[in-house]
């Protein structure tokens, strides 16, 4: 069964410094999103990516993020300058459509910002 | 504004007793609803979904889900509880192109 693939699995790095985590979605899907779930708190919606094109952001996704499908399979989340709140599990998404359409979801990348 | 929430932060049950887990939520339009599980250590699974149509679903693992609209209610139900179940639940909402997420549920069975 085709799945959503991440990596690193496990990121640590220094405050502001650049963070690209890069995910793998589904081949025959269309629509991709990344998520954040800090610690002991809920999973929290980040961004959406259709067409080569975010389709909405959180007010989480502020200047510092950006996301980006470089290729015809990869697709990654960059953080310009960390900072310590951004430590957090990161997931990445995908789905054939919108409306009806599961999300399935990748194992995640621990960022840990020191 | 979209909200999903789950009024049970933990939970915790003897084996083969049952289970429900509270899901309500808040939006106008038509919505979608799921259960997530993340087993620890594990990425999220999809338990089960709602689109439309009957409104009793059934999950992976013996769960099941009843959509009750008057309610705004998703409640996730398994008659007996395994050990294997400890994990985190989450019920998930969406109307347009993300998912609302609730807090989450730890159950944790006792053998």
């Amino acid at each position: 069964e085709p799945e959503v693939t991440q990596t690193p699995s496990h990121q640590v790095t220094q405050m502001g410094q650049e963070v690209i985590l890069r995910c793998v979605p589904i081949s025959n899907h269309l629509y991709f999103y990344w998520y954040r779930q800090i610690l002991g708190q809920k999973v929290e919606f980040l961004v959406s990516f259709y067409n080569n094109e975010i389709s909405e952001k959180s007010e989480i996704f502020d200047d510092q993020f950006s996301v980006e499908r470089p290729d015809g399979s990869n697709f990654t989340l960059k953080i310009r300058s960390t900072k310590l709140e951004d430590s957090a599990m990161y997931f990445c998404a995908s789905s054939v459509a919108v409306t009806r359409g599961t999300q399935y979801f990748g194992p995640g990348t621990r960022l840990t910002v020191l | 504004a979209q909200s999903v929430s789950q009024h049970n932060h933990h939970v915790i049950l003897s084996e083969a007793a049952s289970l429900e887990l509270g899901c309500n939520y808040s939006y106008g339009g038509t919505v979608n609803l799921f259960w997530y599980v993340q087993y620890p250590g594990q990425h999220l699974q999809l338990l089960l979904k709602y689109f439309s149509g009957d409104p009793l679903v059934k999950g992976i693992k013996g769960f099941e889900a009843e959509f009750i609209k008057s309610k705004f209610s998703f409640n996730l139900r398994k008659p007996s509880v395994q050990w294997s179940d400890t994990a985190e639940y989450f019920c998930a909402a969406t109307g347009a192109n993300n998912l609302f997420f609730g807090t989450g549920t730890r159950l944790t069975v006792i053998p």
